[in-house]
């Protein structure tokens, strides 16, 4: 079975852009979650989306957007891109989510760099 | 509010020895699950073992188990006969029900030939 892919794999972009990421969950997974890792704030939960409604929704200015698709499949956007946006970025499927025993598989990420 | 704590930021460990990464969890939760992620200088989050809140037997994966003590909050994970490969970051995380998962801020470790 596939694993969780992600496109772009590597991204730059110049400040005040904007970009959007993509990720495919493994086939069957219906829950879809993004993550940030920088070296300074470690892995930052960015949302997470079942059933093309979003979940939950970390602490991130509304400049960070996603939305999920009929067949699961996730995409987010980040607008007015800054320096700080500079990152690697995770998406994660489980089957679904709730009962906390769902293990979430994680993709390669997209590792985006703003100059 | 649930909280990971890895405490080793680093740790080094000599080929064919066993290895021990520390991992305590707060919550007041009673149903949750515990994971431990690999992440190679790649970057790709690798799933390596899960154990259940409720689960009485520690998990086992190949090389991994999980070291789960209840009413110390902790979820060490053990990895025998360590491999030039095992070298990477390692998290530990959480997730309760309709909870979001929860990560610890890692425990790099460095396999020394």
């Amino acid at each position: 079975k596939a694993g969780v892919t992600q496109t772009p794999r590597y991204l730059i972009k110049t400040r005040g852009q904007q970009v959007t990421l993509s990720c495919s969950p493994i086939s069957g997974h219906r829950s879809v979650s993004w993550y940030q890792q920088t070296p300074g704030q470690g892995l930052q939960f960015l949302f997470e989306y079942f059933s093309e409604t979003q979940r939950n929704k970390g602490n991130f200015p509304g400049r960070f957007s996603g939305r999920q698709f009929s067949n699961s499949r996730s995409e987010m956007n980040v607008s007015t891109l800054e320096l700080g946006d500079s990152a690697l970025y995770l998406c994660a499927s489980s089957l679904a989510p709730g009962t906390g025993q769902e293990t979430q598989y994680f993709g390669p990420g997209t590792r985006l760099l703003v100059l | 509010a649930q909280k990971i704590t890895q405490t080793q930021p680093g740790m080094f460990v000599q080929e064919k020895e066993a290895v021990t990464l520390d991992c305590t969890y707060d919550t007041s939760d009673q149903s949750y699950g515990l994971f431990w992620y690999k992440q190679p200088s790649s970057g790709e989050m690798i799933f390596l073992i899960y154990q259940g809140s409720y689960d009485e037997q520690n998990a086992t994966e190949g090389r991994y188990s999980l070291n789960f003590q209840k009413a110390r909050k902790s979820a060490n994970l053990v990895i025998s006969a360590s491999q030039l490969g095992d070298s990477a970051m390692y998290f530990c995380a959480m997730r309760s029900y309709g909870q979001n998962f929860v990560f610890g801020p890692g425990t790099r470790l460095s396999v020394l030939p």
